[in-house]
């Protein structure tokens, strides 16, 4: 099986612009989730859809948002970037939802951001 | 809330002697804990978990952690570390937080595995 797949790995912007970060998850798995990681906070969790519909959100600004495909695939949307918001950004697929019972999370390579 | 916590950066071993990556966590109800590993431009693999049951769970790679009720740990152990063994290591906690169990991740420790 073909693992967690994320594009693109590397990019940069500009403050102020917006960015879209796409996930596909592994064949079959229906949740996807999307975490930042920086040195200073580490793994954050920002949300996570599961069926095309969003079952979980983290404590971040509405800046960021979030969709799911009808094929599970999911992207992410970053609007108006700031200087914060540079970061490595995980996406994790499994096959239940998140939040509910025990199931682990296989996460793709991440996409690395850099605003400038 | 729960919280997680890893009280160590960093973590140094030789090459065949054993680790130990330590891991507490705090949380409401009765836990699900992980073990993820992180190498140098990857995501995170999933190392192992413990669910309920036997106390002492094995993973990949050799690795294995003990669950403690009575002290809130989930420390990562390894008989005879492996130079291949260096990565960044997390541990997970997913408890019954209004009704969610979203994972929530310590910081991380480095595991430097020295030849």
């Amino acid at each position: 099986k073909a693992g967690v797949t994320q594009t693109p790995r590397y990019l940069i912007k500009t403050r102020g612009q917006q960015v879209t970060l796409s996930c596909s998850p592994i064949s079959g798995h229906r949740s996807v989730s999307w975490y930042q990681q920086t040195p200073g906070q580490g793994l954050q969790f920002l949300f996570e859809y599961f069926s095309e519909t969003q079952r979980n959100k983290g404590n971040f600004p509405g800046r960021f948002s979030g969709r799911q495909f009808s094929n599970s695939r999911s992207e992410m949307n970053v609007s108006t970037l700031e200087l914060g918001d540079s970061a490595l950004y995980l996406c994790a697929s499994s096959l239940n939802s998140a939040g509910q019972g025990a199931g682990e999370q296989y996460f793709g390579p991440g996409t690395r951001l850099t605003v400038t | 809330a729960q919280s997680v916590a890893q009280p160590e950066d960093q973590v140094n071993v030789a090459e065949g002697n054993p680790l130990t990556v330590k891991c507490t966590y705090s949380v409401s109800g009765n836990p699900y804990l992980f073990w993820y590993v992180q190498y140098p431009n990857r995501g995170l693999q999933f190392l192992l978990k413990y669910i309920t049951g036997d106390n002492l769970v094995k993973g990949s790679y050799g690795f294995e952690a003990e669950f403690n009720k009575s002290q809130t740990s989930f420390h990562l152990k390894k008989p005879s570390a492996l130079v291949s063994d260096s990565a960044l290591y997390f541990c997970a906690v997913r408890g019954p937080s209004g009704g969610s169990y979203i994972p929530t991740f310590g910081r991380g420790t480095s595991l430097i595995v020295h030849p």
